[in-house]
């Protein structure tokens, strides 16, 4: 089985600071990791993905996570951060075979101050 | 391209009563999921459908909880009767298919919030 902590609930952040947004996960079999997005009565987008290869994964507007297998992390992390980022965020976890099914975490409301 | 649509958006149910949530994938995706998201909680998947078959309804309350995807295309999702820890958002998702060797990402719906009182 699988699980994905997400240990910070919400975080406030003043704009154009760095944030940073914990994912912890533990399972027995390997896994794809994602993050996603949840705006204010919106469905989730997919902001990011780890699959393979490069542990360092970034999104088109300045997010990146990287995944760290030994501490079973997938962190999630932006330099500067805009009004816009305030949402909630998820990250997930699907077993690479199988059905494929998701498991969240708990997520964490990013909210940007003026 | 269309998104995933559901309806309704919203819904307010006394306990006991019944209820059902319609979704409709994007065109041409063999997969459909529904989740739940009680407040504060992560989405938990609910039922899983590869075409009009199931894949995975583990986590489903099969005493009150009921889905199909007739077709293949659309799908409802039923509560009868509603329980007070029912009210959540039940959004839909969709991929193009199961991953067999590959990867296919879920594009989620808007979601129907669900008040049970």
């Amino acid at each position: 089985a699988q699980s994905v902590t997400q240990l910070d609930s919400q975080v406030p952040v003043f704009e154009e600071a760095p944030v940073e947004l914990r994912c912890n996960y533990s399972s027995s079999v390997s896994v794809y990791l994602f993050w996603y997005v949840q705006y204010p009565n919106q469905g989730l987008q997919l902001l990011l993905k780890y699959l393979s290869g490069s542990t360092l994964v970034e999104s088109i507007n300045g997010f990146e996570a990287e995944f760290n297998k030994s501490q079973t992390s997938f962190h999630l992390r932006k330099p500067s951060v805009h009004i816009s980022d305030t949402a909630e965020y998820f990250c997930a976890v699907s077993p690479v075979t199988g059905t494929y099914k998701y498991i969240f975490g708990t997520g964490t409301r990013l909210k940007v101050l003026a | 391209e269309a998104g995933v649509a559901q309806s309704p958006r919203y819904k307010i149910i006394e306990k006991r009563q019944s209820v059902a949530f319609w979704c409709n994938p994007i065109s041409g995706h063999a997969t459909l999921y529904w989740y739940q998201q009680i407040l504060g909680q992560g989405p938990k998947l609910l039922i899983q459908f590869q075409n009009n078959g199931v894949v995975d309804d583990s986590q489903l309350p099969k005493d009150r909880f009921s889905a199909e995807r007739l077709k293949g295309v659309d799908s409802t999702l039923k509560i009868q009767p509603a329980k007070l820890e029912d009210s959540a958002v039940y959004l839909c998702a969709s991929s193009p298919g199961l991953r067999q060797g590959g990867y296919y990402e879920q594009y989620f719906g808007p979601g129907t919030r669900l008040t049970v009182t």
